[in-house]
């Protein structure tokens, strides 16, 4: 079952802009991870961000984590055409290897050269 | 790093017929195999948790008998989609765990399967 939703479902905006999706969550956690997606094709691993920390960086995304309100932001800086995909978050209730991680239900992102 | 890789990486076809998609890790031992469906448009949903030498175990709603899942060893589970019908059109991506990777799992480039 899914854990959460993701807001907006769809965003388009101009390059160069930021582009900002959040995600929900319904339980208690131990990590949250983004993934990039485009159209027909795998999964990219974007940044993991763990559920005692409150923020994490990796080149021009920026995640947020507030466990209180079991919600998690991806930011995405200064966007490119080629940042066209779908993004998903996901979460890892319990790593034993043994849980598989929950997908949201994904926000649809177009950047317009 | 850790590799799955997945083939078919396409396939169509025809009603009534079965097919089988192969993920193999590459240089781990994946003993847990996730799977997963996506529907076009939609988000990744499981279907089923192999583990290796045991039997599958399966999500709510997902057939066993059509979606037969055999995790035969620690590089290698199969997802053989049975008497496939244009409703079982999908994309179907494994998953696996490794624990040496900092967030532990891996996933295949995913199979584009087409039934007509």
């Amino acid at each position: 079952s899914q854990q959460g939703e993701e807001d907006p479902q769809a965003l388009s905006i101009q390059e160069g802009e930021n582009a900002t999706m959040n995600c929900s969550y319904k339980t208690s956690i131990n990590n949250l991870q983004w993934y990039r997606q485009n159209s027909g094709r795998g999964l990219v691993h974007l940044i993991l961000i763990r559920s005692n920390e409150r923020e994490k960086h990796s080149g021009r995304l920026r995640v947020t984590l507030d466990t209180s309100k079991k919600s998690s932001s991806l930011l995405i800086t200064a966007s490119r055409a080629a940042d066209t995909a779908s993004y998903f978050c996901a979460t890892d209730m319990k790593y034993s290897g043994n849980t598989p991680l929950v997908f949201g239900k994904g926000t649809r992102l177009s950047v317009i050269a | 790093g850790a590799v799955v890789s997945q083939h078919p990486s396409w396939v169509i076809c025809k009603s009534g017929t079965s097919v089988k998609i192969e993920c193999r890790s590459l240089d781990f031992q994946a003993t847990t195999m996730f799977w997963y469906r996506q529907f076009p448009k939609q988000s990744l949903m499981l279907m089923a948790t192999s583990n290796e030498g045991s039997k599958a175990t399966y999500e709510q709603g997902v057939e066993k008998d059509k979606f037969l899942i055999n995790h035969a060893s620690l590089t290698l589970s199969t997802l053989t989609v049975t008497s496939a019908h244009p409703e079982d059109s999908s994309f179907y991506i494994c998953s696996a765990s490794e624990d040496r990777v900092n967030y532990g799992y891996t996933f295949g480039s995913g199979t584009r399967l087409t039934v007509v």
